[in-house]
């Protein structure tokens, strides 16, 4: 069975970093697209970044660019973000996501989430 | 970027009612849309890919419409566990962009 499991949130002091990781297993980790969406307690979801097969391309939100990075290691199925500088308003549950093999900037699968909280 | 709005923020309805749920797109995103369920605590569920295809496993009684910039979730005779929140999801052009969410309330 496909799965997803996030690790490495925390809590943080302003201006901190975390280096969060997702574990992959049940599919071909490395033909897929991975991305990270948050969600911000009580709040919508918003999508944070993307990332190809093989490393690249990579895509962020203007509210994250520069201060997190989006990476992957396909021989360990996994897939990470570094978080910098982190911001009171960076505080939400940090979803690993898959891109459906068929194609597509959606997600067909989701982890459970880990929490950031900055205070 | 593409903003989405939902609309009704909320709405609420009875078990077996039919429910439509509004997803509006500030410009043309052809049928790059996506729908998710999300109930509280829990990751968000892929209901509807490519504005109207209803993922694998989904319950038929979700069915999803729409082209351009006008995009309608349905939901036809809701079920005790549909009560929950709804988002789009516009993949036409990043950065990647949900709506506000639906909440559908008893």
């Amino acid at each position: 069975e496909a799965q997803l499991v996030e690790s490495g949130g925390d809590l943080v002091q302003p201006g901190g970093s975390l280096r969060l990781s997702c574990a992959a297993a049940g599919f071909s980790f490395g033909a897929t697209y991975m991305a990270w969406v948050r969600q911000a307690p009580g709040k919508g979801l918003e999508w944070v970044a993307n990332l190809g097969p093989g490393g690249g391309p990579t895509y962020y939100a203007d509210s994250v660019k520069g201060r997190f990075t989006i990476s992957r290691d396909n021989a360990k199925s996994s897939l990470y973000l570094q978080v910098n500088s982190l911001r009171v308003e960076d505080t939400a549950v940090y979803y690993c996501a898959r891109d459906p093999p068929r194609g597509g900037a959606y997600f067909d699968l989701w982890g459970q989430g880990t929490l950031v909280t900055v205070s | 970027a593409v903003q989405l709005t939902q609309s009704p923020s909320s709405l609420s309805a009875s078990v077996g009612d039919t429910v439509s749920i509004s997803c509006r797109a500030s410009q043309d995103i052809g049928g790059a849309l996506a729908w998710y369920q999300q109930t509280p605590g829990k990751p968000p569920n892929l209901l509807i890919y490519d504005a109207s295809n209803l993922e694998g496993g989904v319950p038929s009684r979700f069915s999803g419409s729409g082209s351009g910039t006008d995009f309608t979730l349905t939901i036809s005779s809701l079920q005790p566990e549909d009560f929950t929140t709804y988002y789009c999801e516009q993949f036409a052009n990043y950065p990647l962009t949900f709506g506000g969410g639906t909440k559908v309330e008893i």
